[in-house]
């Protein structure tokens, strides 16, 4: 089965440095990678996706995230963070059946 | 364009009490899913639907039930609410199943059971 890790449940950084939230996946088969994005009191919004065309993906708001088959990773990434990063990011994992979620990781950016 | 919307926002709940989360989506989705989300824990899914009059369940449907009557409509409901079913409760729906598909979700239902 399927499944997403994300490391480090909350991750602060201080406004204009890079952030970096790490996720790794198990799949048997090739897998669709996603980045989704929780703002308080706000459901989730897709942030970026994989789907094997190229292995850096490039999402909204400044958001990238690389596919690496040989680390099992697809850690996302923004160069400079700003205040209104501040949310909850989940990892999801697909196949053709079913999606997994990460358990997600709160950003906190400090002024 | 509103999307799926989720009511009510927030529910109390005694135990032993019934209720349903309504969801409705208004972009001719045919997959529709039911979440919870817990601190630390990520999303689980519940119940999924892949069209009107057929549903499934996921993860974690233990003390859910639903039904899809409509291809807008996918409500759940609580039959005999626990205190182990105080969550956030989102409903999503796609176009397709899963793959390369996006899900888009609902604002949430909180729920406590007390």
């Amino acid at each position: 089965a399927q499944s997403v890790t994300q490391l480090g449940s909350h991750v602060s950084v201080s406004e204009g440095a890079l952030v970096l939230l790490r996720c790794n996946y198990s799949s048997s088969v090739p897998p669709y990678l996603f980045w989704y994005v929780q703002y308080p009191n706000q459901g989730l919004q897709l942030l970026l996706k994989y789907t094997s065309a190229a292995t850096l993906v490039k999402g909204i708001n400044g958001f990238e995230a690389e596919f690496k088959k040989s680390e099992t990773s697809f850690h996302l990434t923004k160069p400079s963070a700003h205040m209104s990063d501040a949310a909850e990011y989940f990892c999801a994992v697909s196949d053709n059946n079913d999606m997994r979620f990460g358990a997600g990781t709160r950003l906190t950016v400090k002024p | 364009n509103a999307g799926v919307t989720q009511t009510p926002k927030f529910r109390i709940l005694k135990i032993g009490q019934s209720m349903t989360l309504q969801c409705t989506q208004d972009m001719n989705h045919n997959y529709m899913y039911w979440y919870r989300q817990d601190p630390g824990m990520g999303l689980k899914l519940i119940y999924y639907s892949v069209g009107a009059g057929i549903t499934d369940k996921g993860e974690v449907p233990n003390g859910y039930n639903v039904s899809r009557s409509t291809t807008e409509d996918f409500p759940l409901r609580l039959e005999l609410a626990a205190p182990s079913q105080t969550s956030v409760y989102f409903c999503a729906s796609s176009y397709g199943r899963s793959g390369a598909n996006v899900l888009t979700f609902g604002a949430g239902s909180r729920l406590t059971v007390l």
